[in-house]
């Protein structure tokens, strides 16, 4: 069965200075794995999206994550925050035969001025 | 990707009552999906809408309790039946096409209360 982890709930950096969302994941399958954000009374949008091609993977808003195998991990990183970037961060893993998702609890991102 | 809208966006309904909420995708969709964000918590899948076909549910959630509807490739609705307050939740459609690893585009979600 798959499953994901994120390891915070909360996280709080100040303006400027980098972002580290951490996702751990578990999977028969070789995984496809995704990054959504969600902004307060807003919808899902996807950040970045992880598919055995390369390991780092490169999404919006100057987000990108790395895919470690060994360490079956996919961390979210951002060298500088923005105050625009404070969200809800969910890590997803899907299903490769039912295309189901399969969310992390989720990390709320708070971004000091 | 595909652009996902949500009617209503918001109701506030009396226990024992049932709402349907509509999710129009402005192309046409390989899967529809509909999940529940119970207020502070991540998404759980309710089920699978499946064209042509009753839905696939989920662990949890019955046909019944959610009845769900998908006439064609564009459109599906979720009905949340005999509500009661542990129902208040922001119910989510989502899209996405076939292929390797498809994203989910998803609409903004239906906020319901129930009194």
């Amino acid at each position: 069965a798959q499953s994901v982890t994120q390891l915070d709930s909360h996280v709080s950096v100040s303006e400027g200075t980098p972002v580290l969302l951490r996702c751990n994941y578990s999977s028969s399958y070789s995984p496809s794995l995704f990054w959504y954000v969600q902004h307060p009374n807003k919808g899902l949008q996807l950040l970045l999206k992880y598919t055995s091609a390369a390991t780092l993977v490169k999404g919006i808003n100057g987000f990108e994550a790395e895919f470690k195998k060994s360490e079956t991990s996919f961390h979210l990183t951002k060298p500088s925050a923005h105050m625009s970037d404070a969200a809800e961060y969910f890590c997803v893993v899907s299903d490769p035969g039912t295309y189901k998702y399969i969310f992390g609890t989720g990390t709320r991102l708070k971004v000091l001025a | 990707s595909a652009v996902i809208s949500q009617k209503p966006s918001r109701d506030i309904c009396q226990r024992g009552t049932s709402l349907t909420i509509q999710c129009q995708v402005d192309s046409q969709v390989t899967m529809m999906f509909w999940y529940r964000q119970q207020p502070g918590q991540s998404l759980t899948l309710i089920a699978t809408a499946n064209q042509g076909s009753e839905a696939t549910y989920e662990s949890g959630f019955v046909i019944d309790k959610f009845p769900i509807s998908r006439p064609n490739l564009t459109f599906s609705t979720l009905t949340v039946s005999n509500m009661s307050p542990e129902d208040s939740s922001i119910y989510l459609c989502s899209a996405a096409q076939g292929g390797l690893a498809p994203e989910q585009y998803f609409g903004p979600g239906t906020r319901l209360t129930v009194t």
